[in-house]
């Protein structure tokens, strides 16, 4: 069975940084992109950014480029999302999710870490 | 960026009705359409991918079509565990995008 356990989320500041972690069972983590998206309190969902199985390309959603980077350990089965220059706006349920298979569509998807960037 | 705009937000129908969900796109996306299930406190769960294929353990209710800019998810007679809220993702450019999602509710 496939699972992901996100991690590492809670209060920060604005202007402050975090980095979450995904952890990946149940499947070969290094044979499949990993994707995050995130969803802000009682809104929709966002896609926030792509990482291919070697790591070797990356894409973002322009509300987050420049200031989040996604990077993966495929020895640890490990996705990371490192958010620097924290804003208000923010603030979501961060969610790790495993691409299909079918590119770029997410299945299944992790139970969300949230992150809360207020002063 | 391709905006998806889902109607109705709302939907109120009755248990063994049958639904009928639509998102569009501003400009043709081929097939390159998902939905997705979102039950209250949970993450969201891929219903169906390239626009008419049922993931892995979907039930035969759950149907999608179209193409192009103009796509519809069809529950074909709605279960009690069907009232909660669907979104529509695109994959055919970057950035990825979702739909503003429809809510199913208990009429």
């Amino acid at each position: 069975e496939v699972q992901l356990v996100e991690s590492g989320g809670g209060l920060v500041q604005p202007g402050g940084s975090l980095r979450l972690s995904c952890a990946a069972s149940g499947f070969t983590f290094s044979t499949y992109a990993m994707g995050w998206v995130r969803q802000a309190p009682g809104k929709g969902l966002e896609w926030v950014s792509v990482i291919s199985a070697s790591g070797g390309s990356t894409f973002y959603a322009d509300s987050v480029k420049g200031r989040f980077t996604v990077s993966r350990d495929n020895a640890k089965n490990t996705q990371y999302l490192q958010m620097n220059g924290l804003r208000v706006d923010d603030t979501a349920v961060y969610y790790c999710a495993k691409d299909h298979g079918e590119p770029n569509y997410f299945d299944p998807w992790g139970q969300g870490t949230l992150v809360t960037v207020s002063s | 960026e391709i905006v998806l705009t889902q109607s109705p937000a709302t939907l109120s129908l009755s248990p063994g009705e049958r639904a009928t969900l639509s998102c569009r796109a501003s400009q043709s996306i081929s097939s390159h359409l998902g939905w997705y299930q979102q039950k209250p406190g949970q993450a969201p769960r891929l219903l169906i991918y390239h626009a008419s294929n049922r993931a892995t353990g979907i039930p035969a209710r759950f149907s999608g079509s179209g193409s192009g800019t103009d796509f519809t998810l069809t529950i074909s007679s709605l279960e009690p565990e069907d009232f909660v809220i669907y979104y529509c993702q695109q994959r055919s450019n970057w950035p990825l995008t979702f739909g503003q999602g429809t809510r199913l509710e208990i009429k």
